[in-house]
């Protein structure tokens, strides 16, 4: 099957400092990727779609300048939280869509997450 | 985007069917519903998607009536490490991302499976 993988599963970080979340498709080509993230006990969140070559597309009330994001080919997207504040703590999913040709019907596959606390 | 209704609790026991509906009124012509199974702390694992009919997999059974308007998630004979959030989401992932192409999650089903 379809592998995301997501790094790092956990960080840690001061105030302040910069973190960057990647994801990785494993065994497939993804020309999307999408981010999102989930606060305890509640349900995803969608941040913002990433396509390969092209700026993301940012979800309403979600900040661009604090959470960038970079697709550099069909198998990396990055998500990189600027000047990082306790509120922003929180568990970070990223998803990868097929382009199609070996897995059918274009299905989304999710990385581990990353949980991200702010100190 | 198709809004989805699921019920927010369910709690069954070992061995067990179990089987979970969910309400998509405003389901597109071109729309897929697919289901993903979360764990805490866990990336959403896809379980299973149709389009219409019965769709069968090696871990659930996937229903979905003619007029496309729910669809039921079966999951059979279920253990107690199928405790989890279970999502069911519309979309067409062929699409764009502002076509319709993206999947937006709603609150899940919380299932509990007890000895």
């Amino acid at each position: 099957g379809a592998v995301v993988s997501q790094h790092p599963s956990w960080v840690i970080c001061k105030s302040g400092t910069s973190v960057k979340i990647e994801c990785r498709s494993l065994d497939f080509q993804a020309t999307t990727m999408f981010w999102y993230r989930q606060f305890p006990k509640q349900s995803l969140m969608l941040m913002a779609t990433s396509n390969e070559g092209s700026k993301a597309t940012y979800e309403q009330g979600v900040e661009k300048d604090k959470f960038l994001i970079n697709h550099a080919s069909l198998t990396l997207s990055t998500l990189t939280v600027t000047s990082a504040h306790p509120e922003d703590s929180s568990f970070y999913i990223c998803s990868a869509r097929s382009i199609g040709s070996s897995l059918a019907k274009n299905i989304q596959y999710f990385g581990a997450g990353t949980r991200l606390s702010v100190l | 985007l198709a809004k989805t209704t699921q019920p927010i609790s369910m709690d069954s026991y070992e061995g067990q069917e179990v089987n979970i509906t969910c309400s998509h009124n405003n389901i597109a012509t071109n729309d897929y519903i697919t289901w993903y199974q979360q764990f805490p702390s866990q990336g959403p694992r896809f379980i299973i998607q149709g389009y219409k009919t019965k769709v069968t997999n090696e871990v659930a059974s996937l229903f979905i009536p003619a007029d496309r308007k729910s669809s039921t998630l079966s999951l059979p004979r279920v253990s107690l490490s199928d405790t989890a959030v279970y999502y069911c989401l519309v979309g067409d992932p062929s699409r764009g991302y502002n076509q319709g192409g993206k999947l937006i999650f709603g609150q899940g089903t919380e299932l509990s499976v007890k000895p």
